[in-house]
């Protein structure tokens, strides 16, 4: 069965760089989103993407993140100088749109020192 | 702004038991959804709800819609062990895709 991949599993950064958060979608997505959950928290949406363009976007996604789809596959999330409190599980999800559902990724778990 | 309740935060229960997890939200929503999250684990989908009176139901798990009262609920029958995780419930506001979260109701299935 098809499944949302992300690279990598963890990722370990010191406050102040960059780091990019990679995405596999479902092939035949349409719809790409980011999510984050801090530690013990409720799952909290960054954006969705759609047509080569960002969709919506929540406040969280300030100018520090933006994201990209480089190729026909992969979709980025990039963060430019990360802040402790940036330290969290990020999911990415896809979806065709039509049906409704958001198939989650693994998850990378940034920890930002 | 959507927001999105849940309760009980917290439920421990028998084996064998039935219990019913509640999530309001507070806003018309096109969309409700359900998802299971163990424990260092990504989102699993359980039910997306598209409208009012919708009924879904997949082994012990059985979910339904009230759009009037915006009220969604998740229903186990005869827990078992397995089902112990994290249970999410998720709204969509009108025209958009994006899910605004409850804040998760930690389920414990116990002998």
């Amino acid at each position: 069965e098809p499944e949302v991949t992300q690279t990598p599993s963890h990722q370990v950064t010191q406050m102040g760089q960059e780091v990019i958060l990679r995405c596999v979608p479902i092939s035949n997505h349409l719809y790409f989103y980011w999510y984050r959950q801090i530690l013990g928290q409720k799952v909290e949406f960054l954006v969705s993407f759609y047509n080569n363009e960002i969709s919506e976007k929540s406040e969280i996604f300030d100018d520090q993140f933006s994201v990209e789809r480089p190729d026909g596959s992969n979709f980025t999330l990039k963060i430019r100088s990360t802040k402790l409190e940036d330290s969290a599980m990020y999911f990415c999800a896809s979806g065709t749109g039509g049906s409704y559902e958001q198939y989650f990724g693994p998850g990378t778990r940034l920890t930002v020192t | 702004e959507l927001k999105v309740e849940q309760n009980p935060l917290f439920l421990s229960m028998q084996e064998g038991k039935n219990y019913t997890i509640y999530c309001n939200y507070s806003t018309t929503s096109d969309r409700l959804y359900w998802y299971r999250q163990d424990p260092g684990k990504s989102l699993e989908s359980l039910f997306v709800l598209l409208s009012n009176g919708a009924v879904k139901q997949e082994g012990r798990l059985m979910a339904s819609l009230d759009t009037k009262a915006r009220l969604s609920t998740l229903h186990i029958t005869a827990a078992v062990h397995d089902l112990s995780a994290t249970y999410f419930c998720a709204a969509s506001g009108a025209g958009s895709y994006q899910l605004t979260f409850g804040k998760g109701t930690k389920l414990s299935v116990i002998p």
